[in-house]
This record gives structure tokens, sequence and C-alpha cells, in this order.
């Protein structure tokens, strides 16, 4: 069965510190693969995606993941945080069928300390 | 433009009471997605629709969840005979034909007492 895991429920990081999210998923052939953002009282919002290609991906506000099949994963990475990224993230696998409905980690919770 | 919008943005409701939660997807997004977040989760997949039809409705719980898109826009989520364990965000997205990527909306957030 598909499934998403994102190890560390919460992470604090000093900001202008260096970040990287986990996420390790299960799936039968290549995903596709999500990195979502979920301020609170916010919508999830797409930071980036994952479909083939080059495995190294940029998103938006300075954020990139890299896929990686032999290990199963899609790290998260920023190379200095801001204050403002102070949000939950969540790791997902889209369903390579028409529905490409989406396969959620639990997310992990970044706190930043000034 | 506006993005995916879903009212109420909050529902308090008792043990055993009916409730139905609105999504307005993104103008011309032929597919619409519900999930629900419980507390501390991520999104889990509840139906997907393209067009009016339910294409996927395996995460629905039970039978106690129904969801209709009658003309291919607007969706609603209905829950009969709430139960405590209902109370969670309900989200709703929307995608475009032919895309992979899923809009979402600011979810409902359902309390049942």
């Amino acid at each position: 069965a598909q499934s998403v895991t994102q190890p560390d429920i919460h992470i604090t990081v000093s900001e202008g510190a260096s970040l990287e999210l986990r996420c390790n998923y299960s799936y039968g052939a290549t995903p596709y693969l999500f990195w979502y953002v979920q301020s609170p009282g916010q919508g999830l919002q797409l930071l980036l995606k994952y479909f083939s290609g080059d495995t190294l991906v940029q998103g938006i506000k300075g954020f990139e993941a890299e896929f990686k099949r032999s290990q199963s994963s899609f790290n998260l990475r920023k190379p200095s945080v801001h204050w403002s990224d102070a949000a939950e993230y969540f790791c997902a696998v889209g369903m390579m069928d028409s529905s490409y409905k989406l396969i959620f980690g639990s997310g992990t919770r970044l706190l930043v300390r000034p | 433009g506006a993005g995916v919008s879903q009212t109420p943005s909050n529902k308090v409701t008792e043990k055993g009471k009916y409730v139905e939660l609105r999504c307005d997807p993104i103008s011309g997004h032929t597919a619409l997605y519900w999930y629900r977040q419980s507390l501390g989760q991520g999104p889990e997949f509840l139906i997907y629709f393209q067009g009016t039809g339910a294409a996927d409705d395996s995460g629905l719980p039970n039978d106690r969840f129904f969801a209709v898109r009658p003309e291919g826009s607007v969706s609603t989520l209905k829950i009969q005979r709430t139960e405590r364990g209902d109370s969670a965000v309900y989200l709703c997205a929307s995608r475009p034909e032919h895309t992979d990527t899923q809009y979402f909306g600011p979810g409902t957030r359902l309390t049942v007492l």
C-alpha cells in the first residue's frame, strides 16, 4: 500500500540556519511527489513537486527537494530559514492513476528560533 | 483570481445532528477532492469528483458520509448522525483538467459536541 512517512514531528532551527525535513515514501512505481506548507488558519500551499527528470527540484520561497529512488526519499531543504517559514510541512505522494489523489504524511512542525 | 472557498469556516454541532459543508472550486476546474485532517495528522483522502460524478469514493469512512457535485462545480459534503470522532478540518481541493496540481481551500473546522 502507498504510504508516506515523515519521521520528525517537530523540528526547531535558528533563523538563518539551514533546514532539512525528511520524507520517505512507499509506492510501487516512480511516484509523483509533493511538498505542501500549511500556516495557521491557511490552506495548504504547494511548495514544489517532482514527476520525472532532474531529481533536484526547486520550489517557491527558496525551498528545494531531492528525489532519491534508492532511499525512497524526497527530503525538503532550505539553506537559510526565515522566521516566516515557521509552519507545518507535509510531504505527499500523488497517485499515478487518473485521480491524482494525494496520500499525505503526518507532517513536520517547524519552529524558528530568533 | 479567486481560489477555492469553503463555507462555513467553522461549524459546531451536537452529536447525532446532520451537517453540510460546501466547497466552491476554482472556476473551470473539472476535478474536485475532499480530504479530512484530524488534529496532529496529515490530510486523508475522502472522495474525488471528475465533473459531476464521484470517480473515487474509497476514502469515505462509512455510509454516514456522502458528497455531491450536481452541476460539476460546487460540491457539498454531507454527514449524517454526526459523531464526536467526526471532529476535524475538512479540506476541499480542485484541479484543472490535464494537470497534476491540486489547489486547496482554507477548510471547514467541524466540531461535534
